[in-house]
């Protein structure tokens, strides 16, 4: 079963401290994960990407995340928060279930970003 | 290179009536689908489609129809609005296991 878990729903930090928003996923076959950012009113942005290459994967912004597949984890970081970053973080997981590309969205991260 | 467009951006129904949202994409991507944003629930999947003239159902398809007859377009119908389909609808394309695009949303207020 694929399944995608978000651990904070809301992430405040000071600006100029490290970010951490959480995320856990569930796969039965090989998976991609993605992390999107959404702006208020705004669509969705791709932050970063894996698939299967490098298990660190850097993003736009300065966000990176790590997959750890022992860990079953795929958290996204940034060393310095910057006041634009304060948005809603989506983690998505995507694989071949079912024959078919199947996504499946977390329920979503708001970051705060306090001056 | 447009990307992905949805039409309309916003829209008012009343209950009852009926209304179809478009998702237009230029990329040429096999997949396309729909989802329903509303809060604290992240992004929940309407319907999709794996090609041109095929469609299936997503986590939450009660109450909406999707058609694909061309593989630029994939089209959201209300046949019957109710104010439990008021939320931000997002269209999404991708090919493979690449990255999804998304739409700008369409934020739908059902009264």
């Amino acid at each position: 079963a694929q399944s995608v878990t978000q651990l904070d729903s809301h992430v405040s930090v000071s600006e100029g401290t490290p970010v951490l928003l959480r995320c856990n996923y569930s796969s039965s076959y090989s998976p991609s994960l993605f992390w999107y950012v959404q702006h208020p009113n705004k669509g969705l942005q791709l932050l970063l990407k894996y698939t299967s290459a490098a298990t660190l994967v850097k993003g736009i912004n300065g966000f990176e995340a790590e997959f750890k597949k022992s860990e079953t984890s795929f958290h996204l970081t940034k060393p310095s928060a910057h006041m634009s970053d304060a948005a809603e973080y989506f983690c998505v997981v995507s694989d071949r279930a079912g024959g078919y590309q199947k996504v499946t969205f977390g329920t979503g991260t708001k970051l705060q970003v306090i001056p | 290179n447009a990307g992905v467009t949805q039409t309309p951006k916003f829209r008012v129904l009343k209950t009852g009536q009926s209304m179809t949202l478009l998702c237009a994409q230029d990329m040429n991507h096999e997949y396309m689908y729909w989802y329903r944003q509303d809060p604290g629930m992240g992004l929940r999947l309407i319907h999709y489609s794996v090609g041109e003239g095929t469609t299936a159902k997503g986590e939450v398809p009660d109450g909406y129809n999707v058609s694909r007859l061309k593989k630029q377009n994939f089209l959201l119908g209300l046949e019957s609005a109710a104010p439990s389909q008021t939320s931000v609808y997002f269209c999404a394309t991708r090919q493979g296991n690449t990255e999804a695009f998304f739409g700008q949303g369409t934020r739908l207020t059902v009264v």
